[in-house]
């Protein structure tokens, strides 16, 4: 079955320190690969994406993430956290299913950066 | 400002009482889609709508209709809501979705409890 996978409901960080918000995925055929972070009482943001090309791709708020064919990752990470990184992370891979492409969505990974 | 809004913001109502939740966006974008989130579930499609007059099913249609007579809306209708459809709804639209080549924008959300 085609699904993508956030292994941790909450990553707890100190503020200063890296991050790390892993996913990793099973899809069929080269994946699409996304994350979106969501802020209280907003909706989802989009921060980077990874079609084609360099492994490692850099997106907003100085996030980027390290797609892994290999071990099928796609890891969220950050050098340096901030308390306003603190929010709810979501993955998200392209599948083909049922004769059309479908967004599938992890359940969510909560990022907690303490001061 | 480029955005998705959504309204309302907070819905209460009773079983079985019709409701609308309204979808616009200001992007001239021909995908639209709703989603609803649930704790420990992620994001899961409702509908989805790939341009005027074109609109299918996603994952966990019943209970609900659209329909896409503009470009720009794309209202959510619970004929008869039951308190299985209370939950966290989200309206996103991006550029073209056929491929998920193009980054979904949320609307902020409705947060619907049927009682």
């Amino acid at each position: 079955a085609q699904s993508v996978a956030q292994p941790e409901d909450q990553v707890n960080v100190a503020e200063g320190n890296p991050l790390t918000v892993k996913c990793t995925y099973s899809v069929s055929g080269n994946p699409y690969l996304f994350w979106y972070v969501q802020y209280p009482n907003r909706g989802l943001q989009f921060l980077l994406k990874y079609i084609t090309g360099d492994n490692l791709v850099k997106g907003s708020y100085g996030f980027e993430a390290e797609f892994n064919k290999s071990q099928t990752s796609f890891h969220l990470k950050k050098p340096s956290a901030l308390v306003s990184d603190s929010a709810l992370y979501f993955c998200a891979v392209r599948a083909w299913m049922d004769s059309s492409y479908k967004l599938i969505f992890g359940s969510g990974t909560r990022l907690l950066v303490r001061p | 400002e480029a955005q998705v809004t959504q309204n309302p913001r907070y819905l209460i109502t009773v079983t079985g009482k019709k409701l609308t939740v309204t979808c616009s966006q200001n992007m001239n974008h021909e995908y639209m889609s709703w989603y609803r989130q649930d704790p420990g579930l992620g994001l899961r499609q409702i509908y989805y709508s790939m341009n005027v007059e074109v609109t299918d099913k996603g994952d966990v249609p019943e209970g609900y209709k659209v329909s896409r007579k503009e470009k720009r809306n794309f209202p959510l209708i619970l004929e008869s809501p039951s308190p299985n459809q209370t939950s966290l709804y989200f309206c996103a639209s991006s550029e073209k979705g056929s491929s998920y080549n193009s980054p979904l924008h949320f609307g902020n959300g409705t947060r619907l409890t049927v009682t």
